[in-house]
């Protein structure tokens, strides 16, 4: 079967670096993305990798290994409007999307 | 860019009441749009995938004429919810992929909370 294992909450202090990892196991890969989601709301793009390696954008980056089947995404400089879900979404090989249970990450000041 | 906008985003009715649900791209076409509803706490599930001219897919266990899905336009696709009930009570949400890439990212619409009474 398909599955997406990434943590279920994380906390991080304001002004710090936090890692969200996420691992797969999917039938292909044409991709895998991170989303933003606040309690309440619908989630919004943050980032795509589809090769190996890092992407930055900004505060975040995210980082992958196709062979490991492995992504995490980077978060710096951590704002107290950065308490959200995270969430870790493969494209396989029909391009379909399948998403993981999302990490909530809480931020302390 | 890439502006998904959804409607209403709350919407409060009788059982029995069919609720319709608004998904439009507004600065780009969509040939493809997504129908999404999640629960509290948990991730999104998808429901169908909406092609503009054609008949959406359906997850498995997805009921067809419960959830009628039209996409008549590349700029516009409508869920409704027939004979709705309280188990239908729901976060739901759809999506937009731009341009003709199958990889393109998803992008969101605000989300609509219904709430059968």
């Amino acid at each position: 079967g398909q599955n997406i294992d990434q943590p279920t909450e994380m906390t991080a202090t304001e002004g710090a670096i936090v890692q969200i990892n996420c691992t797969y196991q999917t039938s292909g890969f044409n991709g895998l993305f991170w989303y933003q989601q606040h309690a309440g709301e619908a989630p919004t793009f943050l980032s795509y990798n589809v090769l190996d390696g890092l992407e930055e954008k900004g505060r975040f980056s995210s980082f992958l290994s196709r062979s490991k089947g492995y992504s995490y995404l980077l978060l710096k400089e951590l704002q107290m409007k950065d308490s959200a879900s995270y969430l870790c979404a493969v494209m396989d090989s029909n391009y379909q999307l399948i998403w993981g249970a999302g990490t909530k990450l809480i931020i302390k000041p | 860019g890439a502006v998904v906008s959804q409607h209403p985003s709350w919407v409060i009715c009788k059982s029995g009441t069919s609720v319709k649900i608004e998904c439009r791209s507004l600065d780009f076409q969509a040939t493809t749009m997504f129908w999404y509803r999640q629960f509290p706490k948990q991730s999104l599930m998808l429901m169908a995938t909406s092609n503009e001219g054609s008949k959406a897919t359906y997850e498995q266990g997805v009921e067809k004429d419960k959830f009628l899905i039209n996409h008549a336009s590349l700029t516009l696709s409508t869920l409704t919810v027939t004979s709705a009930h309280p188990e239908d009570s729901s976060f739901y949400i759809c999506s937009a992929r731009e341009g003709g890439e199958p990889n393109q990212p998803q992008h969101f619409g605000d989300g609509t909370r219904l709430s059968i009474l």
